[in-house]
């Protein structure tokens, strides 16, 4: 089983609609949990990150977080073209590296 | 600002001809790291480094090294490039790598190497 597990999509999703992105991890022991949203050809950046049980809202995005499952998602709200990219879940290690899941690609279609 | 500032960020070379990839960042992190990204591949880190002088092999260190003189500066160095090294390389920073840090990625650097 891979550290950080995402379907690679693409997902595809209307405009206004709620996109849903899914993360499983596999350390039972891992206490935060990072999205990235990267557009093609730029670098990762940083959109939310959250470290209890429950739900953590930042605008259109809401984190997702169930340790007991070992999954974690991203909500978002209202979606919008511009929201079209690979969101990459990042997870620490033991070691305190950041491991990434392959990323999931999500297209919005106006 | 707080930022990761890389150069260059396009780079087309040939192969054997030695190249340094520097990137430098202003919020007094200690741990830094490259990375290469690939179609179909994802992230791979090469190196990283915990502090100064401290640096280790990430998952595909192979074909590459580093230095951490200065605590703001981590190059990336290819001794002699080669064709399977083109890829888009990323530095990036967090604290101190305790697992609660953020971790900020540079602008990238697009490397061909013919």
């Amino acid at each position: 089983q891979k550290e950080v597990e995402q379907n690679s999509g693409p997902l595809s999703v209307p405009e206004g609609a709620i996109a849903s992105l899914n993360c499983t991890y596999s350390d039972r022991g891992s206490q935060s949990f990072f999205w990235y949203r990267q557009y093609s050809g730029k670098s990762p950046e940083l959109i939310m990150f959250i470290y209890s049980n429950g739900d953590k809202e930042d605008g259109r995005f809401t984190a997702q977080l169930n340790k007991a499952s070992q999954y974690v998602s991203l909500l978002i709200r209202d979606s919008q073209p511009s929201d079209s990219a690979t969101y990459l879940c990042a997870v620490p290690n033991q070691g305190g590296k950041l491991i990434f899941g392959q990323g999931t690609e999500l297209s919005v279609k106006p | 600002e707080a930022q990761v500032t890389q150069n260059p960020r396009y780079l087309i070379t040939v192969t054997g001809k030695k190249l340094t990839v520097t990137c430098s960042q202003n919020m007094n992190h200690e741990y830094m790291s490259w990375y290469r990204q690939d179609p179909g591949l994802g992230l791979r880190q090469i190196y990283y480094s915990m502090n100064v002088e401290v640096t280790d092999k990430g998952d595909v260190p192979e074909g590459y090294k580093v230095s951490r003189k200065e605590k703001r500066n981590f190059p990336l160095i290819l001794e002699s490039p080669s064709p399977n090294q083109t890829s888009l390389y990323f530095c990036a920073t967090r604290g101190s790598g305790r697992r609660t840090d953020t971790q900020y990625f540079g602008p990238g650097t697009r490397l061909t190497v013919l």
